[in-house]
């Protein structure tokens, strides 16, 4: 069963390092997003992605993230200048336009360390 | 602001027993309302969705139920078995958009041997 997979599965960066999330989405899929849990909270969305560009973004998606399709499989985040606050498990979702429940289909994560 | 709010408290319950799980929302009109299962340390799982005209879904041992006047979803795991610990979110989901995700906190569910 086709599945999304994301790299690295655990990330350690210091503080002020660029970090580099990527996913690789299911490969009939046309929506993306990324969403990040800090240990113990609740899954929050970051950002979705359509047609090569991003469609919404919330508040915690500041300037210092950016996300890409550089080619037709990968979807990438970037964080420019990582913070404590950034430590959390960074999930990648994806669903097709044909979804009539719009269920999405997570990755398994990167957690991400920031010293 | 929109909110969604689940058993906050884990809940534990006993090997063959039905757990019932709660969510509630405010300020939403979901046309949709999903559930996923999410274990420790792995990315959440897509189990059911109820659209807003259906009072109640199922699919194997799992029901839920949706009652946009209340504003509430009940998720039912009959005959419950330890494989079934996990946390479960509710997501209701709005039409339009891209249709992200919110998620409510989830409830952790233990179902002891």
């Amino acid at each position: 069963e086709p599945e999304v997979t994301q790299t690295p599965s655990h990330q350690v960066t210091q503080m002020g390092q660029e970090v580099i999330l990527r996913c690789v989405p299911i490969s009939n899929h046309l929506y993306f997003y990324w969403y990040r849990q800090i240990l113990g909270q609740k899954v929050e969305f970051l950002v979705s992605f359509y047609n090569n560009e991003i469609s919404e973004k919330s508040e915690i998606f500041d300037d210092q993230f950016s996300v890409e399709r550089p080619d037709g499989s990968n979807f990438t985040l970037k964080i420019r200048s990582t913070k404590l606050e950034d430590s959390a498990m960074y999930f990648c979702a994806s669903r097709p336009e044909t979804s009539g429940g719009y269920e999405q289909y997570f990755g398994p994560g990167t957690r991400l360390t920031v010293t | 602001s929109q909110k969604i709010e689940q058993n906050s408290e884990a809940l534990n319950i006993q090997e063959g027993k039905t757990a019932t799980l709660t969510c509630n929302y405010t300020n939403y009109s979901p046309a949709y309302l999903q559930w996923y299962r999410q274990d420790p340390g792995r990315g959440p799982v897509f189990l059911l969705l109820i659209r807003e005209n259906e009072k109640e879904k199922r699919k194997e041992r799992l029901k839920v139920t949706f009652d946009t006047t209340l504003k509430q979803s009940l998720f039912h795991i009959t005959a419950s078995q330890p494989a079934d610990s996990a946390t479960y979110l509710c997501a209701p989901i709005s039409t339009g958009g891209y249709q992200k995700v919110t998620f409510g906190t989830g409830t952790k569910l233990q179902v002891i041997p």
